[in-house]
Order: structure tokens, then C-alpha cells, then sequence
């Protein structure tokens, strides 16, 4: 199946830093890569979806100043959490979809980025 | 509103079948999927059902009635290594994944 990275898989920073996690689809073209935040046994949450070349969406309660996403190709987006504290540990995934071979539509996840704020 | 409701925990016995149920409400419809997801590590797709049926990929089966917004996911022949979360999700109109909470699968020898 078609391939997602995520880099890096694990970060720790101090309180007040800024990180970026880089999301690239490695053998087709995403048209739509979604941003996904999870806490410790619960479910998967959409943080924002961004099509390539347009302003990322953020789902409600979603801080856009807070989380900056850049979708400047069709195989690479960028999450930066600025300003990073404690709270914001968490396990971010990225996901991509479009079209792969054999026609489907398909998404597909990253292996995730363990954020550490101390 | 848009709700996904799926057992929290299962326990089955390793050989054996387990079926988990998942019930959706979302605004429209693009396909219902199935993920496993074990500890640490992002989802992996398992499957994706649109048409009402069965569809069958080797150990795993996934059923989907749409009038009834229910499915289910089959596992047969477990193996200690199937012992990990499985999350239902729901496509709405504007293509969004809808999650449930997950359902968490214990094998015992």
C-alpha cells in the first residue's frame, strides 16, 4: 500500500519552544492531508484538514495561531506547534489521501510524532 | 448530530472468531472503515465498505448494512498479534473520517 512518513517520531522540548513535524506521502500525491491528535486511550482527534495550496481548516476549539499547517505540495505538509507546553504532549498523526494505483481513493496514516513538552 | 458507538473492550480466545459491532450516525455517507491500531503506533487501514456486503480480505471480514448504519468487523483464526485497538470510522458528505472511540481486543492463549 502506499507509504506515509512522519518526521520525527519522537520529540521532547522545554516549555515555551516551537516544533515542527514534517508529514510526506512518498508514492503519490495527496491531495488532502489531515492532522490528527491523540491522547492517551482515546480516540483519534481531527485537529485540521489542508488541501494542497490552500489555508488549512481547524475543527473547532483547534487553535490556528497556535498550530500552523502548510500544505505547500502535494507530498508534504508541515504541523508546527508554537510555543509548545505541557498540555500540548500528545501523540500527533498525520494522514494523507488521493489516488493511488488501481484507482481507489484511499487515506492513509503516518506513523505518528510522540510530542514531550516539559 | 454524528455519533460512531463501539464496545469498549473485547476479550476472545486465540484460534477463535470475535465479531465487533459498530453503529454510525453521520451527516451523509462515503464508506465506513475499519483500522487496527496497536499501543504507541498510528492506525493501519484494515478496511473499507461502501455497498452493502461482505467483504472479505483473508482473516478478516468487514460487513456493512447501510440502512441499518451498521457493520462489523470479523477476525478469525486469532493470533496473539490481532490483540490491539480497532477503531471504526464513519466518511461524512465533505469526506471527513468520523471516529469512534475504538474497541480494545484482548487474546487469550
Amino acid at each position: 500500500g502506499a507509504v506515509v512518513s512522519q518526521h520525527p517520531s519522537r520529540v521532547i522540548c522545554k516549555s515555551g519552544t516551537s516544533v515542527k513535524i514534517e508529514c510526506r506521502s512518498l508514492d503519490f500525491q495527496a491531495t488532502t492531508m489531515f492532522w490528527y491528535r491523540q491522547f492517551p486511550k482515546q480516540s483519534l482527534m481531527l485537529m485540521a484538514t489542508s488541501n494542497e495550496g490552500s489555508k488549512a481548516t481547524y475543527e473547532q476549539g483547534v487553535e490556528k495561531d497556535k498550530f500552523l499547517i502548510n500544505h505547500a505540495s502535494l507530498t508534504l505538509s508541515t504541523l508546527t506547534v508554537t510555543s509548545a507546553h505541557p498540555e500540548d504532549s500528545s501523540f500527533y498523526i498525520c494522514s494523507a489521501r488521493g489516488w493511488v494505483t488501481g484507482g481507489a481513493n484511499e487515506q492513509f496514516f503516518g506513523p505518528g510524532t510522540r510530542l514531550t513538552v516539559l | 448530530g454524528q455519533n460512531i458507538d463501539q464496545p469498549t473492550e473485547m476479550t476472545a480466545t486465540e484460534g477463535a472468531i470475535v465479531q465487533i459491532n459498530c453503529t454510525y450516525q453521520t451527516s451523509g455517507f462515503n464508506g465506513l472503515f475499519w483500522y487496527q491500531q496497536h499501543a504507541g503506533e498510528a492506525p493501519t487501514f484494515l478496511s473499507y465498505n461502501v455497498l452493502d456486503g461482505l467483504e472479505e480480505k483473508g482473516r478478516f471480514s468487514s460487513f456493512l448494512s447501510r440502512s441499518k448504519g451498521y457493520s462489523y468487523l470479523l477476525l478469525k483464526e486469532l493470533q496473539m498479534k490481532d490483540s490491539a485497538s480497532y477503531l471504526c470510522a464513519s466518511m461524512d458528505s465533505n469526506y471527513q473520517l468520523i471516529w469512534g472511540a475504538g474497541t480494545k481486543l484482548i487474546i487469550k492463549p
